[in-house]
């Protein structure tokens, strides 16, 4: 069965400071991998996505995800975040070739201070 | 860019009521989801389609029924609703099977 750990509840980060977000999934096949992000009273929305090829993969507002199958990691990073970074963050896998569905973490409210 | 619409955007209802949430994709997507989101927990798969009149089981499906009409629509019936049902549900919508996804805005359920 795929499941998706996303061992950090909170994340309190300084204005300007880097970023990294941790998420490890359990999938025995060829996954599918993203990060989603969703900011207070919305709905989710895509950052990234990993589907083949180059395991570093480039989202929206200069996030970047790694996929590390050795490791089963797929960690969100960012070099320097804002204010505006402020949201829930969550990791998610899916099948190639499977059964179609989604496997969510449980989430990270990130904290972006001044 | 992809467009989701939930219906209605908040909604209380009493124990043992009946609910019905509505859904709409306006870009032709073959695959919809129903997820609850609750802390602790992330969102949860209750049930999926991919195409008019096609159900799937998802991970959290009991006290929950669905119906795809057509392409565009997508209903998640709640029959006897229970105060465990109080919850935030989303609805998404994909072109194929696995791939990402577009979310609605949610509908934020309260069952007292």
């Amino acid at each position: 069965a795929q499941s998706v750990t996303q061992p950090d509840a909170r994340v309190t980060v300084s204005e300007g400071a880097s970023l990294q977000l941790r998420c490890k999934y359990s999938y025995s096949g060829t996954p599918y991998l993203f990060w989603y992000v969703q900011y207070p009273r919305q709905g989710l929305q895509l950052l990234l996505k990993y589907y083949s090829g180059d395991p570093v993969v480039q989202g929206v507002n200069g996030f970047e995800a790694e996929f590390i199958k050795s490791n089963s990691s797929f960690h969100l990073r960012k070099a320097s975040v804002h204010w505006s970074d402020s949201a829930v963050y969550f990791c998610a896998v899916s099948a190639k070739g499977g059964n179609y569905k989604y496997v969510f973490g449980a989430g990270t409210r990130l904290k972006v201070i001044a | 860019e992809a467009a989701v619409t939930q219906s209605p955007r908040n909604k209380v209802t009493v124990t043992g009521g009946n609910v019905t949430l509505s859904c709409r994709q306006t870009n032709s997507h073959n695959y919809m989801y129903w997820y609850r989101q609750d802390t602790g927990h992330g969102l949860r798969l209750i049930h999926y389609s991919y195409g008019a009149g096609n159900l799937q089981i998802g991970d959290v499906p009991d006290g929950y029924k669905a119906t795809r009409t057509t392409q565009e629509d997508f209903f998640l019936l709640l029959e006897l609703a229970s105060p465990s049902q109080t919850s935030l549900y989303f609805c998404a919508s994909s072109d194929w099977g696995g791939r990402e996804q577009y979310f609605g805005p949610g509908t934020r359920l309260t069952v007292l």
